[in-house]
């Protein structure tokens, strides 16, 4: 069965440091995409990065890249250089073969002045 | 350019009553369509799944149900609802094919509360 593991429901990072969200997948198709979204306290969803199974680089947008170890099956999403604005809820989804998209329970990010 | 409209914003409904969302996208054709339900404070879960006009998925056993009348409109639907049908509810749109990096777009969410 497809799933999403985000194994750290809450986060408090120092503003202007780096951050790791953890995210782990599991599916037996072998192609799939991994897609990272951000929830900000308003509810709108607003995609932040890209990764496909075949890509053969980390994806990067900005102060967004994923580290992508497809042996692991994980797609963990780093922050550079975080903002008070970061803060939000985060999402993993990944999208399988059948096109059904699935989502994490979320990391709850609290950037710290 | 596309975009998707859902309404509305919020809803305070009694036990027992219907409910009607709808969800329309403009600027694309024949997108695969959405419906999520997300509990306070938790993550998406996908409720629905339409890749055309009449073809509905139905992922999770509940008394809620959806169609899909034209190529982008999307309706999620209850004949009684149930207090736990509470939350928040956000339809999205994507193109087809996994091959795309095409993401979901999502909708503004109705909040449903169920009292």
């Amino acid at each position: 069965a497809q799933k999403i593991t985000q194994t750290q429901p809450g986060m408090f990072v120092q503003e202007k440091e780096a951050v790791t969200l953890d995210c782990t997948y599991d599916t037996s198709d072998q192609s799939y995409g991994l897609f990272w979204y951000k929830q900000p306290s308003s509810g709108e969803m607003i995609f932040l990065i890209y990764q496909g199974s075949y890509d053969e680089q980390n994806a990067t947008e900005g102060r967004y890249s994923l580290n992508f170890q497809k042996a692991r099956k994980s797609a963990n999403l780093v922050i550079s250089a975080s903002q008070l604005g970061d803060s939000a809820m985060y999402f993993c989804a990944m999208r399988p073969l059948d096109d059904k998209i699935i989502f994490g329970k979320g990391t709850r990010l609290h950037i710290l002045p | 350019s596309q975009t998707i409209h859902q309404w509305p914003a919020t809803l305070v409904q009694p036990v027992g009553s219907p409910l009607s969302l709808e969800c329309t996208v403009e600027g694309t054709s024949n997108p695969n369509l959405y419906w999520y339900r997300q509990a306070a404070g938790r993550g998406l879960q996908l409720l629905f799944y339409s890749v055309g006009i009449g073809q509905i998925s139905s992922e999770v056993p509940q008394n809620l149900s959806a169609s899909r009348p034209q190529d982008r409109q999307f309706i999620l639907s209850s004949k009684k609802l149930l207090l736990s049908d509470s939350g928040f509810y956000l339809c999205a749109w994507s193109v087809i094919g996994v091959g795309s990096n095409s993401p979901l777009h999502f909708g503004n969410g109705t909040r449903l509360t169920v009292t």
